[in-house]
């Protein structure tokens, strides 16, 4: 069964860089079968997907976010990585990291991470 | 990216079918086939219900149904249950290879 689970600091300050990993397991990020990708909620509010990465190495942005953000994957590990640079308050949310579903970049969010919240706050 | 525009919320009776609207634009719903959506309980992740347009994944119930039409796709619910009541969002895939959701739909089961 296929698991995936976000780690990171649950606070960052005002204009540095939040930093979140996703662990895959029960499958490898390695067999090319799934693009992975990053989403977020602000409390009460709706998603807003981030971007996501090929086990290549090949990252696709929100074009709205495209200036703050890096999304890089570890294939030796199963993992792949979130970085959001010079964040504000408006950058306080729950970040999901979730498959493609074995289907290019369609929406097909079959698995999600419990997803964790970060606030931005001094 | 704009999101795609549901209305905030949609009610209905144990038993009634319910629609719920999700509209874009020629960009995102009205050129690609790529339209899914997701039931979100309080505190809990989205669950995928329906992925391109009409397709249910394994496990979910077949009161769920979807459709589009031009710019516009909807997800109807027939014979509502107590445990539908949630929130449910669109999304779609974009002609910028990226994805944009809905703003969400919260579903009242009165």
């Amino acid at each position: 069964q296929l698991q995936l689970q976000e780690s990171g600091p649950g606070l960052v300050k005002p204009s540095e860089t939040l930093s979140l990993t996703c662990t895959v397991s029960g499958a490898s990020i390695n067999s090319g079968s799934s693009y992975w990708g990053w989403i977020r909620q602000p409390p009460g509010k709706g998603l807003e997907w981030i971007g996501a990465i090929y086990y290549t190495g090949t990252p696709y942005y929100n074009p709205s976010l495209k200036s703050r953000v890096t999304i890089s994957v570890d294939t030796s590990k199963n993992q792949f990585s979130l970085k959001l640079s010079s964040v504000t308050a408006a950058d306080t949310a729950v970040y999901y990291c979730a498959t493609h579903g074995f289907s290019g970049l369609r929406p097909n969010f079959d698995y999600w991470g419990q997803g964790t919240l970060v606030t931005v706050s001094s | 990216q704009s999101a795609l525009t549901q209305p905030a919320s949609v009610s209905g009776s144990p038993g009634q079918s319910i629609t719920i609207s999700c509209t874009g634009t020629s960009s995102d719903i009205g050129s690609y086939n790529y339209v899914s959506w997701f039931q979100q309980h309080p505190g809990k992740a989205p669950q995928l219900m329906i992925y391109d347009v009409s397709n249910r994944p394994s496990g979910v119930s077949n009161r769920f149904s979807g459709s589009k039409s031009g710019n516009t796709a909807s997800l109807t619910i027939s014979g509502l249950q107590a445990e539908d009541e949630a929130d449910y969002f669109c999304a779609s895939y974009t002609s910028r290879n990226s994805v944009v959701f809905g703003g969400g739909t919260k579903l009242t089961v009165l």
